[in-house]
C-alpha cells in the first residue's frame, strides 16, 4: 500500500495563478481531510469529505475548493492564489472518522 | 470551542532519558480521542499513540506511552529510553465527537535529543 500520496511535493505560485493539489489514497478510506500548516502552528482543516459527492467545509475554506468524485482521490483547488494562502498543505484519510493518516504534505509558495 | 493546548514549544532531553511532553484540551464532548503525532524534519505526520476517552486505561506503545487525566482534561505523553531519531515537532490532537474527523491541533512542542 502506497497510503495517502500528494503532488506535487514543493509549488511556487504567483499572485492570481490557480493550481490544484492532488491527493489520491488506496486504503479505501471513506474519510478524507485537507489541513494546512502555517510556521510554528498546528494544522487546520481547510475542507473534509465523508464519502464519495459529500464534501463540507472546515475552519479555513475561504480561496479553496474541493470535489470528490471517487472514494481514492480528493483534490484541492487553489483559485487566485494569494501570499495569505503560502504554507504546507496536508491530506490525510481516515476508515472511522477517528483516526487518521497523513500524506506528505506539500509545500506552497505564493509570491 | 474546542481547544488543545501545549504550554512547552521545546523539550530537550538526553539521549537512554525519560522526557514527558505536556497537553491539555478543553471539550464538553464525552465521546472524543486524543493522540500524539511526530513531524520529523521530513513534515511527514506520523501517529504516535492514540487513546480513547472512554478507556480508563492508559495507551502504550513501545517506548511511548500517555498519561491521560479525564477529569484534569490532561494527556501527557512520555518518551522513555530516548533515541537520537525521536527528535522531532510533536503535536497533541483532539478528535471531539459528532465533528466528522474533525482534529484539532495544539501548537507542537519540539524535541531536541541530546547524544
Amino acid at each position: 500500500n502506497a497510503g495517502v500520496t500528494q503532488t506535487p511535493k514543493f509549488r511556487i505560485l504567483k499572485i492570481g495563478q490557480s493550481m490544484t493539489l492532488q491527493c489520491a489514497q488506496d486504503m479505501n478510506h471513506n474519510y478524507m481531510y485537507w489541513y494546512r500548516q502555517d510556521p510554528g502552528m498546528g494544522l487546520k482543516l481547510i475542507y473534509y469529505s465523508v464519502g464519495a459527492g459529500i464534501t463540507d467545509k472546515g475552519e479555513v475554506p475561504n480561496g479553496y475548493n474541493v470535489s470528490r468524485s471517487t472514494t481514492e482521490d480528493f483534490p484541492l483547488r487553489l483559485e487566485l492564489a494569494a501570499p495569505s494562502q503560502t504554507s504546507v498543505y496536508f491530506c490525510a484519510s481516515s476508515k472511522t472518522g477517528y483516526e487518521q493518516y497523513f500524506g506528505p504534505g506539500t509545500r506552497l509558495t505564493v509570491t | 470551542a474546542q481547544t488543545v493546548t501545549q504550554s512547552q514549544p521545546e523539550m530537550s532531553v538526553q539521549e537512554a532519558e525519560t522526557v514527558t511532553l505536556s497537553c491539555t484540551y478543553d471539550t464538553s464532548e464525552s465521546d472524543y480521542y486524543l493522540f500524539w503525532y511526530k513531524q520529523p524534519p521530513s513534515r511527514q505526520m506520523i501517529l504516535v499513540i492514540r487513546q480513547e476517552a472512554y478507556k480508563q486505561q492508559n495507551a502504550t506503545e513501545n517506548r511511548f506511552s500517555v498519561n491521560f487525566q479525564k477529569a484534569a482534561k490532561s494527556f501527557s505523553l512520555k518518551i522513555s529510553d530516548s533515541q537520537l531519531g525521536d527528535a522531532a515537532m510533536y503535536f497533541c490532537a483532539s478528535n471531539y465527537g459528532g465533528s466528522q474527523g474533525n482534529l484539532i491541533f495544539g501548537k507542537g512542542t519540539k524535541l531536541s535529543v541530546k547524544p
